[in-house]
């Protein structure tokens, strides 16, 4: 089936140390890999995507990902976290489903914590 | 520019009922999107407009249905409703197809169904 896993429920990271948050994916074909962020009471978050060309990606608040074929991964990734980063992360994927018809599947979420 | 906006913020039903959300997209766009997202299930991809065609669908029952009119604006529908879709449907608006493109996102509208 196809799916995308994020193996950490919450990450815990002290200010100023650099972050990682893990995705991983099993879709047929060539994925579209998105990271969007849920701050506290506002909405979802568009951070990057990962279509085609640099296996890097660079995104909003100076966070990137890292798309890995062989591993089947996509983590988000920030050299130095804030404690502004605080929330929640999605990694999702789009899925073809059938008959031109596509879906995004979306990971379960990691709750990113920055300790000052 | 205003954002994604839905309405109602918040709706209580009972079983068996039927209920219409609405989405106002970002000026301009074409493409919306709407989620399910519930604390058991995650988000979970129900359908895509894009200029008032549904251009995908998730794995939903067909009590789920959609449409979108020619300013972009989209209903949700869902028709004789279960308990289990008590849940904070999403929905997302983007300048091109939403499947590839950065999606906007509004605040959401939390069905209760008793």
């Amino acid at each position: 089936a196809q799916s995308v896993a994020q193996p950490e429920d919450q990450v815990n990271v002290a200010e100023g140390n650099p972050l990682t948050v893990k995705c991983t994916y099993s879709v047929s074909g060539n994925p579209y890999l998105f990271w969007y962020v849920q701050y506290p009471n506002r909405g979802l978050q568009f951070l990057l995507k990962y279509i085609t060309g640099d296996n890097l990606v660079k995104g909003s608040y100076g966070f990137e990902a890292e798309f890995n074929k062989s591993q089947t991964s996509f983590h988000l990734k920030k050299p130095s976290a804030l404690v502004s980063d605080s929330a929640l992360y999605f990694c999702a994927v789009r899925d073809y489903i059938r008959d031109s018809n596509y879906q995004l599947i979306w990971g379960a979420g990691t709750k990113l914590i920055i300790k000052p | 520019k205003a954002g994604v906006t839905q309405t109602p913020r918040y709706l209580i039903k009972t079983r068996g009922q039927q209920v219409t959300l609405s989405c106002s997209p970002i000026s301009g766009h074409r493409s919306v999107s709407w989620y399910q997202q519930t604390p058991g299930q995650g988000l979970q991809f129900l359908f895509e407009y894009f200029s008032e065609t549904q251009r995908n669908k998730g794995n939903f029952p067909g009590r789920f249905s959609g449409r979108q009119f020619s300013n972009s604006r989209s209903e949700m529908n869902v028709s004789t409703l279960e308990l289990g879709d008590s849940a904070l449907y999403l929905c997302a608006s983007s300048l091109g197809e939403g499947l590839i493109n950065e999606q906007f996102f509004g605040p959401g509208t939390r069905l209760t169904v008793l």
